[in-house]
C-alpha cells in the first residue's frame, strides 16, 4: 500500500526557517517524480514544487522561488522541502504528493505568526 | 505560466440528479509527447485530495464509472452523472503538462 507521511510542520516567527519530510513507502521512490502542494485555511490547492525521480530537475512556484528548497534522498525514501524567509502567507497545511498527484499524504501544517 | 479557470464555483445539485464542471487552460495541454495531463480530483471536507480522473478521461481504479471525463485542447469537464451523498466535496482541474503545475480554483458541490 502506497503511504505518505508528512512531518515538520508547527509554528514559526517571520523570516524564521523550517524543514518539512515526507517519508514515502509502498512503491519504488526512486522512480517517481514528487510534488509539494500547499492549501491555505480555507482556499484552494496550490502547486509549491517539484522533483524529477533523479534529484536532477527542480521546479518552483514563483511565489516560493528563491526562499524553498526540494530535495530527495532516495536511499532514505525520503523527500525534503526547506523553507526559508518565511512570510504569514506561507500559513498552509502542506502536502506530498506522488507524480501527477495519483497519491497524496494527509499534510503537515505550517503556521507562521509573531 | 498556465491559468486554469473553473466554472461554476459552487454547484448546487439534487441527490440523483447529473452535475458538470468545466475548466479551461489559458494554453493547450497538449504535451510534446502527445499526453495531455490534466486530472480531476475531489477534496473531501477534512480529507486529503483524491485523484479521481487523468489524462482527461481515465478513471483511478475504485472511482464510480458515475464520473466521467472529457475534452480536448484547453476545454475539459467532468461529469456526474447521478450525484449521490458522498460526493459532496470541492472537485479541482489540474494541469500537469508544463511547470509551475496549477489547479483550478475549485468548484464546491453541494446537496440542494
Amino acid at each position: 500500500e502506497v503511504q505518505l507521511l508528512e512531518s515538520g510542520g508547527g509554528l514559526v516567527q517571520p523570516g524564521g526557517s523550517l524543514r518539512l519530510s515526507c517519508a514515502a513507502s509502498g512503491f519504488i521512490f526512486s522512480n517517481h517524480a514528487m510534488n509539494w502542494v500547499r492549501q491555505a485555511p480555507g482556499r484552494g490547492l496550490e502547486w509549491v514544487s517539484g522533483i524529477f525521480n533523479s534529484g536532477g530537475s527542480t521546479f518552483y512556484a514563483d511565489s516560493v522561488k528563491g526562499r524553498f528548497t526540494i530535495s530527495r534522498d532516495n536511499s532514505k525514501n525520503t523527500l525534503y522541502l526547506q523553507m526559508n524567509s518565511l512570510r504569514a502567507e506561507d500559513t498552509a497545511l502542506y502536502y506530498c504528493a506522488r507524480r501527477q498527484g495519483d497519491y497524496w499524504g494527509q499534510g503537515t501544517l505550517v503556521t507562521v505568526s509573531s | 505560466d498556465i491559468v486554469m479557470t473553473q466554472t461554476p464555483l459552487s454547484s448546487p445539485v439534487t441527490l440523483g440528479q447529473p452535475a458538470s464542471i468545466s475548466c479551461k487552460s489559458s494554453q493547450s495541454l497538449v504535451h510534446s509527447d502527445g499526453n495531455t495531463y490534466l486530472s480531476w480530483l475531489q477534496q473531501r471536507p477534512g480529507q486529503p485530495p483524491r485523484l479521481l480522473i487523468y489524462k482527461i478521461s481515465n478513471r483511478i481504479s475504485g472511482v464510480p464509472d458515475r464520473f466521467s471525463g472529457s475534452g480536448a485542447g484547453t476545454d475539459f469537464t467532468l461529469k456526474i452523472s447521478r450525484v449521490e451523498g458522498e460526493d459532496v466535496g470541492v472537485y479541482y482541474c489540474m494541469q500537469a503538462t508544463q511547470f509551475p503545475y496549477s489547479f483550478g480554483q475549485g468548484t464546491k458541490l453541494e446537496i440542494e
